[in-house]
């Protein structure tokens, strides 16, 4: 099974609400990973967890705040977006660094920020 | 320069045709390779993950990577309509973190 899980799948959001994207995998993977990818692009990476701490960090806004309480569970807050952060936001998880860590994605969030 | 270039296409062939997908790179310590395919409003699914130079055959997809001229290819043949996809090349070097390198990606549709 190599099932990655993400709710909601769909979020329409205003510039001042509070949201929060969950992600979940039980592979027992001990990396996950958020990206963001707008239409027609590849995946662009925004963080990276790593046995539950914050490995990579790709220089991303303040109003995206990443949370993994546990070795399973990937969330990622949301506050203050901007319409340009409209997107579809994908959870991957993989082994840890090596030769296996093959990375596998969830099916998105697809995010309207109006 | 991008560190990974694939063209764009979109990329038209008929039902049974051989698909050729290319990927170029820059970086000479990329060591892992994979072809991801992404259908629309989709998240990508790990098609083939490759270990440094070599081929790869799963079913109708062959992985071919060449390090030497830094060049990779994604075959299909017996191609379908349901092959109708986005490819996605990606990848990364040992020690970088899990980060993942991808092309623009190549869309491609097979008519019947």
């Amino acid at each position: 099974d190599t099932e990655v899980t993400q709710t909601p799948k769909h979020l329409v959001m205003g510039m001042t609400n509070k949201k929060s994207l969950k992600c979940e995998q039980h592979m027992g993977h001990r990396a996950m990973y958020w990206y963001k990818q707008k239409a027609k692009k590849p995946p662009e990476l925004m963080f990276v967890y790593s046995y539950e701490k914050l490995s990579i960090n790709e220089s991303v806004p303040s109003r995206f705040s990443p949370e993994c309480p546990n070795s399973s569970l990937l969330n990622l807050h949301l506050h203050a977006l901007q319409p340009e952060d409209s997107a579809l936001y994908l959870c991957a998880s993989s082994q840890v660094e090596g030769r296996s860590d093959k990375q596998y994605f969830g099916p998105g969030t697809r995010l309207t920020v109006t | 320069q991008k560190e990974v270039e694939q063209d764009p296409g979109p990329l038209s062939v008929p039902e049974g045709a051989i698909v050729s997908l290319n990927c170029t790179y820059s970086n000479s310590a990329f060591q892992y390779f994979m072809w991801y395919r992404q259908y629309s409003r989709k998240g990508p699914e790990l098609l083939m993950y490759t270990y440094s130079s070599g081929n790869k055959e799963d079913g109708r997809f062959t992985a071919q990577v060449d390090k030497s001229s830094k060049y990779i290819s994604l075959f299909i043949r017996d191609s379908q309509p349901s092959d109708s996809a986005t490819y996605l090349c990606a990848m990364k070097r040992a020690g970088g973190g899990g980060k993942l390198i991808f092309g623009q990606g190549t869309e491609l549709s097979v008519k019947p």
